[in-house]
């Protein structure tokens, strides 16, 4: 079965320095990998994904996470974090396939100090 | 472009009432998809639709039912409302790996 582990349900960064989310999954097959962001009281914005092919894998926002097959990972990172930036992240996998269910992990809350 | 629509944005229910809760999506995808979403658990999956006339359980079936009515529209019912359904809804559809969500139903169940 599919699951997801995202390490530190709150983390905190000052304005400027880098933004690391981890996220380790599980799957039994190669697995498609996402991030969400959602902001207060909004819905699931897509951030970025890795289906095939680059394993470094840009964003919207100046994100990116690299597919590191070898250690189940598929961590978030940002080189300078802006105050923007501030809202809740998920990492999801899905084995694809006509289903293409997404399962999720518990979520990061990232908070950016000045 | 609307994307994935719910209805309503924003319900109280009291114990034991029953409601449906709407969604629809314009983009032609065969696959939709009821979350929930409570703190510190992340979204978890209610129920989904393959293609249109097949509906499955996901995580957490208990206490509801879908209908996929269309190809465009699936909706999540709550028989008899309970406290523990109190919670953020989220519909979702995709076409390929990447599913597009609603922007979630808030029901408080009291």
């Amino acid at each position: 079965a599919q699951s997801v582990t995202q390490l530190g349900s709150h983390v905190s960064v000052s304005e400027g320095a880098l933004v690391l989310l981890r996220c380790n999954y599980s799957s039994s097959v190669p697995p498609y990998l996402f991030w969400y962001v959602q902001y207060p009281n909004q819905g699931l914005q897509l951030l970025l994904k890795y289906t095939t092919g680059a394993t470094l894998v840009k964003g919207i926002n100046g994100f990116e996470a690299e597919f590191k097959k070898s250690e189940t990972s598929f961590h978030l990172t940002k080189p300078s974090a802006h105050m923007s930036d501030a809202a809740e992240y998920f990492c999801a996998v899905s084995e694809g396939g006509a289903t293409n269910k997404l399962i999720f992990g518990t979520g990061t809350l990232l908070a950016v100090q000045p | 472009n609307a994307g994935v629509t719910q209805t309503p944005k924003f319900q109280v229910l009291k114990t034991g009432q029953s409601m449906t809760l709407q969604c629809a999506q314009d983009m032609n995808h065969n696959s939709m998809y009821w979350y929930r979403q409570d703190p510190g658990m992340g979204l978890r999956l209610i129920y989904y639709s393959a293609s249109e006339g097949t509906t499955d359980k996901g995580e957490v079936p208990n206490g509801y039912n879908v209908s996929r009515l269309n190809k465009r529209e699936f909706s999540l019912r709550l028989e008899s409302a309970a406290p523990s359904q109190t919670s953020v809804y989220f519909c979702a559809s995709s076409q390929g790996p990447e599913a597009f969500f609603g922007q979630g139903t808030r029901l408080t169940v009291v």
